[in-house]
């Protein structure tokens, strides 16, 4: 099992270029996640996706929208990229249920000039 | 005031030493915790869980204050390889498992 694989691994965009984040798990969970991580603020929930068909925003969604393509794959696109949204992006799964515990991929460093 | 509140370090420790990292929370409804651990320029993994009468995995032991909103993780016998970010999380109510994460707290062990 791969578990959860993102891709890129890195990026350099332009202010206002859109581009689009990918991100896949083999594990069958139910609920997946988009975070980001800036330095001394911790990870942020950015949208998540608690079941194939549903989206929801977390903590900082603006600028940002997501897709759950199917039970595996949950994207995330930036539109007009901004300055502010250089960052490191983080998904993540969780079985759903009982089962708490989210499996992180290894993140995408994301440089907007 | 962030929610979940660590001291960022670093610690710099010897190996063999013990270490301790505190965590408070600022959400009464919080009801779940738990130590992720984050190597340089890699992902969180959950390092454990953190049940309420305090729970033991090896050389590492977590505790809970639910009164004083407090959480720990102790590690004895420190090695190298525990070098890393620790990061305090606690998740909220709700089928969606919404997971609020400190900004972490950085150990560098040393031989």
């Amino acid at each position: 099992n791969a578990g959860v694989t993102q891709t890129p691994k890195f990026q350099v965009l332009k202010t206002g270029q859109s581009m689009t984040l990918q991100c896949a798990q083999d594990m069958n969970h139910n609920s997946m996640y988009w975070y980001r991580q800036d330095p001394g603020m911790g990870l942020r929930l950015i949208y998540y996706s608690a079941s194939e068909g549903t989206t929801d925003k977390g903590e900082v969604p603006n600028g940002y929208n997501v897709s759950r393509l199917n039970k595996r794959e949950f994207s995330l696109r930036l539109e007009s990229a901004a300055p502010s949204q250089t960052s490191v992006y983080f998904c993540a799964s969780r079985a759903g249920g009982g089962q708490e515990t989210q499996y992180f991929g290894p993140g995408t460093r994301l440089l907007v000039l | 005031r962030k929610e979940v509140e660590q001291d960022p370090g670093p610690f710099n420790v010897p190996e063999g030493a013990t270490v301790a990292f505190n965590c408070t929370y600022s959400n009464s409804a919080s009801q779940s915790f738990f130590w992720y651990r984050q190597d340089c320029r890699k992902e969180p993994k959950l390092l454990m869980s953190v049940y309420s009468s305090g729970n033991e995995d090896g050389r590492f032991t977590a505790q809970l204050n639910r009164a004083s909103q407090y959480i720990s993780l102790l590690i004895r016998d420190s090695k190298l390889s525990d070098s890393a970010t620790y990061l305090c999380v606690v998740s909220h109510s709700g089928g969606y498992n919404k997971l609020i994460f400190g900004a972490g707290t950085r150990l560098a062990v040393h031989p």
